[in-house]
């Protein structure tokens, strides 16, 4: 079974602050996707990344694919509260696997 | 892009019953799945809802209990049959134009069984 590990499960931090997520497995995937969720909601595709060792930003998002494609982080700089949300690795093997998941609460 | 509309958005039965929530995608595109999730938690994978065919479930996860349908490439039903408390959580209709492509999710259907 291909199990992704996802970490911090929770994160509460206030705004303004730096946090990363890290997504890690022992199996190779051929590519990673990250997902953010809001209550209510289904999961919305933040990026993709493909190539070991890719990085990838989205203005305040920094994603990277590990070397050996199979872990992957999610850093965000200076968060804001409409961050807040539920953050999900997702890793595709013919189908997609998901992360655990990160619920980040930022705090004003 | 692929806009999904899933229903019912909620529903709340009674135990023993059945429920079949409907997945409508705007476009046509290869690959649909079904995932079920707890509030605040992951996806878990159900099936994939193969065209014509009967869908591909996973571990711990019956036809039986899931019987699915994909009529054609834009419509897709999931059944919870026979349902107990422990069938409450929100499922989730997703759809992808391809292998290793962006996935598209519907608001997901919140079970609640009594």
């Amino acid at each position: 079974t291909q199990l992704l590990e996802q970490s911090p499960q929770f994160l509460s931090i206030q705004e303004g602050e730096n946090l990363t997520v890290y997504c890690n497995s022992s199996s190779v995937f051929s590519s990673l996707q990250w997902y953010r969720q809001e209550p209510g909601e289904g999961p919305v595709l933040l990026v993709t990344v493909v190539t070991g060792g890719e990085v990838k930003k989205l203005k305040r998002l920094t994603f990277q694919f590990g070397d050996a494609r199979k872990d992957s982080s999610l850093h965000i700089t200076a968060a804001q509260p409409g961050d807040t949300g539920l953050y999900l690795c997702a890793g595709y093997t013919g189908k997609l696997i998901f992360g655990q998941g990160t619920t980040l609460q930022v705090k004003p | 892009s692929a806009v999904i509309s899933q229903k019912p958005s909620r529903d709340i039965c009674q135990r023993g019953t059945s429920l079949t929530i409907q997945c409508q995608v705007d476009s046509q595109v290869t690959m649909m799945f079904w995932y079920r999730q707890q509030p605040g938690q992951s996806l878990t994978l159900i099936a994939t809802a193969n065209q014509g065919s009967e869908a591909t479930y996973e571990s711990g996860f019956v036809i039986d209990k899931f019987p699915i349908s994909r009529p054609n490439l834009t419509f897709s039903t999931l059944t919870v049959s026979n349902m107990s408390p422990e069938d409450s959580s929100i499922y989730l209709c997703s759809a992808s134009a391809g292998s290793a492509t962006e996935a598209f999710f519907g608001q997901g259907t919140r079970l609640t069984v009594v």
